[in-house]
């Protein structure tokens, strides 16, 4: 069952780069990895998913080291609207879902 | 095209009491997974479904069931409430239950406070 962990919280002004890191050890061979972003009382919104090397869509960018035992999520140029808490999520195959504790991400002027 | 949505949106039980939420999968996938969201927390898995079958549980007593249905809608169920209950359940759905297809999808959660 994998164990994940994050920082509890990072801040960053507007227009930089912010790089979020989620430490997952015993990650299993089926596991997935994917990121989360939730604002108060909604649920979780995808933002990539990857298993390994890096992947790259609109928003963001997953990088995944080849013993996939972290993954850091990069957000590029990052707004107001972009302060949440995020989420990376492990697992796969049906078995046990596993979140972090997530990372509240506070962005300012 | 709707995502997933879910029902009530809030919902308050006393002790002892049972509760059903609902939720609804986005059109076409099969897979629906269910986690509990206590307040401050991350969220915590408690079952998966696919095709109408229970393909992964998480360490949840007894009190919590769940079922997935032939048009892949789902119902979780929770018996005898605790005050600990409390919490932000939310509901996700996928294609499927393997590899890439399992990208998930979550609903904006039923919030339920238990008195």
């Amino acid at each position: 069952l994998a164990k994940t962990t994050q920082p509890i919280s990072m801040d960053s002004y507007e227009g930089q780069e912010v790089n979020i890191t989620c430490s997952h050890n015993n990650i299993a061979t089926n596991d997935y990895i994917t990121w989360y972003q939730q604002f108060p009382s909604q649920g979780p919104r995808f933002i990539i998913q990857g298993y390994k090397t890096k992947v790259t869509n609109e928003v963001a960018s997953l990088f995944i080291p080849a013993d996939r035992k972290s993954s850091t999520l990069s957000l590029p140029r990052v707004s107001l609207s972009d302060t949440a808490v995020y989420y990376c999520l492990v697992g796969g195959y049906g078995q046990n879902f596993v979140f972090g504790p997530g990372t509240r991400l506070s962005v300012l002027p | 095209d709707a995502g997933v949505t879910q029902s009530p949106t809030h919902l308050i039980k006393t002790r002892g009491q049972h509760v059903t939420l609902r939720c609804s999968p986005i059109s076409g996938h099969k897979s629906v997974s269910w986690y509990q969201q206590v307040l401050g927390q991350g969220p915590q898995f408690i079952f998966q479904y696919y095709e109408k079958e229970e393909r992964g549980r998480g360490n949840f007593p007894d009190r919590f069931s769940a079922r997935q249905f032939p048009n892949y809608s789902s119902e979780l169920n929770v018996n005898a409430l605790l005050l600990g209950d409390s919490a932000l359940y939310l509901c996700a759905s996928s294609l499927k239950y393997q590899g890439i297809e399992e990208t998930q999808y979550f609903g904006p959660g039923t919030r339920l406070l238990v008195l």
